[in-house]
């Protein structure tokens, strides 16, 4: 079943704003990962937090885990037109597995 | 220092051929993950190896698909008798460690089976 769930689905906004993503999800985790993944090409890792993290800084990048909502969210701050792509979180679960669980992905499309 | 190398990047495959899609980790990485995504969703898991041992392959069909990661060279993803619901993006992905550390994704095979 789908873990990770990303909202929202597409996000068009101006060069220099800020985007927010989030990410929900249902079982326990080990850590949660966001992912960038320009149109038809690989996935870039971002971030990883782990359960016992609340949140995590890398560069413009923000991103929170609140494991008593079960959620996560990504922040992009002063954005460029180069982050236009889609971001996905993917969660590693507790309980010897070590497989990602991937949501569908927030489009983010970066208007210069 | 190489990423993870997957090859080749587009292969084509008439229904009933079999597909081949081979995947470098990177240097000291042991664990190697396969994902498989449909266009406009998100990666779904196939299988997770390391060498020469299948570990969890709770993601992969039953019929027509087998990987493994042998102790010398890449690890294969193979598909049997393709049909065109196989027609997708497949990842490898590979980590050092396993559990709690970063996946670090190749730049996927894209298969089309006509």
């Amino acid at each position: 079943s789908q873990q990770g769930e990303e909202d929202p689905q597409a996000l068009s906004i101006q060069e220099g704003e800020n985007a927010t993503m989030n990410c929900s999800y249902k079982t326990s985790i080990n850590n949660l990962q966001w992912y960038r993944q320009n149109s038809g090409r690989g996935l870039v890792h971002l971030i990883l937090i782990r359960s016992n993290e609340r949140e995590k800084h890398s560069g413009r990048l923000r991103v929170t885990l609140d494991t008593s909502k079960k959620s996560s969210s990504l922040l992009i701050t002063a954005s460029r037109a180069a982050d236009t792509a889609s971001y996905f979180c993917a969660t590693g679960s507790s309980g010897g597995s070590e497989k990602l669980v991937f949501g569908k992905g927030t489009k983010l499309t970066v208007n210069p | 220092n190489a990423g993870v190398m997957q090859n080749p990047r587009h292969l084509v495959r008439r229904r009933g051929q079999e597909a081949r899609l081979r995947c470098s980790p990177m240097k000291g990485h042991s664990h190697v993950y396969w994902y498989r995504q449909l266009p406009e969703e998100g990666l779904k898991f196939m299988v997770y190896l390391q060498k020469e041992n299948i570990i969890d392959e709770s993601g992969m069909p039953k019929e027509r698909f087998s990987a493994e990661f042998p102790k010398e060279g890449p690890s294969i993803l193979r598909i049997q008798q393709v049909v065109r619901g196989d027609s997708a993006a497949y990842f490898c992905a590979s980590s050092n460690a396993g559990t709690d550390y970063e996946q670090y994704f190749g730049p996927g095979t894209r298969l089309t089976v006509t």
